[in-house]
């Protein structure tokens, strides 16, 4: 079956701070995705990581991908509050290389970032 | 309209109730999915159609059931629901067959089964 598993789940910092969310699965794909939920909304795509080592970047949000580690980081440099919501990592379910396919998510970090 | 678009918003009904969900995409892709989001697990994958084929069912029960008359357009009819049936209800599309399946998702419709 597969995993996908991230901590903290729930993580309250102030604003200022660096943190880091960490994302496991265990699936062999080199592809994962980044998503954020504001409270009542959708999810909004924010990253899609394609190969091992890849990194990208949006503002204070940084995304990684270690393949071989099954890993994935999410680090938020200089929180600021508008950056409060749920965050979510997501692998293909299947992963047959081509074709439509589920996503399996991750239970979700909710983060607060206080004054 | 633009990306994924969902009608209703909002749905209350009975047990005994039959109602459709409706979820259209402008984004021009070929596949789209279903997931239910609840307050007790994960975002679950429920159905995944591509080039309005069913390719995946994810052991869903049968009051539960989509309809994809084309590649735009996704139903899902839903019939004698129970009360743990309450969530919110998430369609997404992708253009699938690339070198990635990031999927885009539309606002949700919030159901509450009494």
């Amino acid at each position: 079956e597969l995993k996908v598993e991230q901590n903290p789940l729930f993580l309250s910092m102030q604003e200022g701070k660096n943190y880091t969310i960490y994302c496991n699965y265990s699936t062999t794909s080199d592809r994962l995705y980044w998503y954020r939920q504001d409270p009542g909304k959708s999810l909004e795509s924010l990253f899609v990581l394609l190969s091992n080592g890849a990194v990208k970047q949006e503002g204070r949000l940084m995304a990684s991908l270690d393949t071989k580690a099954r890993l994935s980081t999410l680090h938020i440099t200089a929180a600021v509050h508008d950056l409060s919501a749920t965050y979510f990592c997501a692998v293909d379910s299947r992963y047959s290389g081509g074709g439509a396919d589920g996503l399996t998510f991750g239970k979700g970090t909710h983060l607060i970032i206080q004054p | 309209e633009t990306g994924v678009t969902q009608t209703p918003r909002h749905l209350v009904m009975g047990m005994t109730n039959k109602k459709s969900l409706k979820c259209e995409q402008h984004l021009g892709h070929n596949a789209m999915y279903w997931y239910k989001q609840s307050a007790k697990k994960p975002l679950e994958l429920m159905f995944v159609y591509n080039f309005k084929e069913q390719t995946e069912n994810n052991s869903v029960p049968s009051r539960f059931s989509p309809e994809c008359p084309n590649s735009s357009h996704l139903f899902l009819h839903l019939h004698t629901l129970q009360p743990e049936d309450s969530a919110l209800y998430l369609c997404a599309s992708s253009q699938a067959g690339g070198s990635y399946n990031e999927q885009f998702f539309g606002p949700g419709t919030r159901l509450t089964v009494l």
